[in-house]
């Protein structure tokens, strides 16, 4: 079973709407969480890091919260343009190991 | 600023046939990874190289073998193509073990 656990597993949304993905994860001891967005047919790209003490950081329309009580992360999307479809991969680190969730399939639409 | 360079990007393979793919980075990062991403899998490490000159085994080794030519360059070798080695495989850096992971572009792999 994955221990990183990512949802939905795809969606669409209209140009100018916010979106939420989640993050759920059983990887154990954490060390940090990682956003990473991959465009189609590209590497992932690292959006935000969060670390045990942080709950909230944001990268321009990009915020991700952390509750390490509760293992979730999510990563919130404002105003969607065009150029936010991709694929949003939940990555964490337990020492040096990292866990890849399947990612989430985002489409905007005009 | 290139960062991780993969060759090549596309690739078709008959079953049995060998071939390698190629990595270099240029950010002068220490460790180095191969991971190959299937359809509703999250990425899964191959192998990966902590240092020039050490190489240990991922969660799916099998069927693969890798060199770490210099502190540049890391290749993947498929002696054995299989149709189950169908994936899109990543190349990745980082500075040391526990710092961000840069990817390549990938390259796309198909053994029929």
């Amino acid at each position: 079973k994955n221990q990183v656990e990512q949802s939905p597993q795809s969606l669409i949304i209209l140009e100018g709407k916010n979106c939420t993905l989640q993050c759920n994860y059983t990887v154990s001891p954490f060390s940090n969480l990682r956003w990473y967005k991959q465009d189609t047919g590209r590497g992932p790209v690292s959006l935000t890091i969060m670390t045990f003490s942080e709950n909230t950081k944001s990268n321009g329309r990009y915020t991700a919260t952390l509750d390490a009580d509760t293992k979730q992360s999510s990563l919130h999307i404002t105003a969607s343009q065009l150029s936010d479809s991709a694929s949003y991969i939940c990555v964490v680190r337990a020492d040096y190991k990292l866990s890849f969730g399947a990612g989430t399939t985002v489409t905007v639409r005009a | 600023n290139a960062g991780v360079t993969q060759t090549p990007k596309f690739q078709v393979l008959k079953t049995g046939q060998s071939m390698t793919l190629q990595c270099a980075q240029d950010m002068n990062h220490n460790s180095m990874y191969w991971y190959r991403q299937d359809p509703g899998m999250g990425l899964r490490l191959i192998y990966y190289s902590a240092s020039e000159g050490t190489t240990d085994k991922g969660e799916v080794p099998n069927g693969y073998n890798v060199s770490r030519l210099n502190k540049r360059e890391f290749s993947l070798r498929l002696e054995s193509a299989a149709p189950s080695q169908t994936s899109v495989y990543f190349c990745a850096s980082s500075e040391g073990r526990y710092t961000e992971a840069f990817f390549g572009q990938g390259t796309r792999l198909t053994v029929v």
